[in-house]
């Protein structure tokens, strides 16, 4: 499967603060993703990051909030604006092949928020 | 949209025993269902995944079944060993352009040597 680097693995950030977390991808791939995994908790789908287009946000999840960018097949990346504790969480990219293959995950972000 | 439901929410067993978590999902459209376990501080990783023209499927130690009528899927363990003590999710998702997955709330396994 493809080899997902994610960066930065953790930071911690100062409230009202935005932090762009970047996505690569040793190969082109069909679909990316951005996931959100609270403390304890399971997977909750941000967005799916479309190439060339502008992403598609999940109901509760807005572009001002967390804008993400894809430019090519192989990159994209998910900024969280205005921080807040309530952002603080791990934010894990994905990338499928296409409708018949699985997301495969990179290692994600930790993000804490003072 | 698609609701994913996970029991249980945890699972102790000893040592070389069987483990068995249940899932249920609401769409009826959905027909693609992988399984994921999580080590503590690691990243999700896929262990096995079923896709709705098959009943049931295997990989050594770790077997998924697959009940479209009733909307349910379960993860089969045996002969469980330290190691597979971790957080597993199922999933399910519908394999069009999006390939959106829905995940359920996960279950935490813990294997007692």
């Amino acid at each position: 499967s493809a080899v997902i680097s994610q960066k930065p693995s953790r930071d911690i950030c100062q409230r009202g603060t935005s932090l762009t977390i970047q996505c690569q991808v040793d190969s082109q791939v069909t679909m990316m993703f951005w996931y959100r995994q609270q403390p304890g908790q399971s997977l909750t789908l941000i967005a799916t990051a479309n190439q060339g287009s502008e992403a598609t946000y999940e109901s509760g999840f807005v572009i001002d909030k967390f804008p993400i960018s894809r430019p090519n097949l192989t990159f994209s990346t998910l900024t969280v604006s205005n921080m807040s504790p309530e952002d603080s969480s791990i934010y894990l990219c994905s990338v499928g092949q296409g409708a018949d293959q699985p997301q495969h995950f990179g290692d994600g972000t930790r993000l804490s928020i003072l | 949209g698609e609701n994913v439901e996970q029991h249980p929410s945890t699972l102790s067993v000893q040592e070389g025993d069987s483990a068995v978590i249940k899932c249920t999902y609401s769409d009826s459209a959905s027909n693609y269902f992988p399984w994921y376990k999580q080590e503590l501080g690691k990243r999700p990783q896929l262990i096995i995944d079923i896709r709705s023209n098959v009943g049931e499927k295997k990989d050594q130690r770790i077997a998924v079944t697959l009940n479209k009528t009733a909307k349910h899927f379960s993860l089969h363990i045996t002969e469980t060993q330290p190691e597979d003590s971790a957080v597993y999710f199922c999933a399910a998702s519908i394999l069009d352009n999006n390939n959106d997955m829905r995940f359920g709330a996960g279950t935490r396994l813990t294997v007692k040597p």
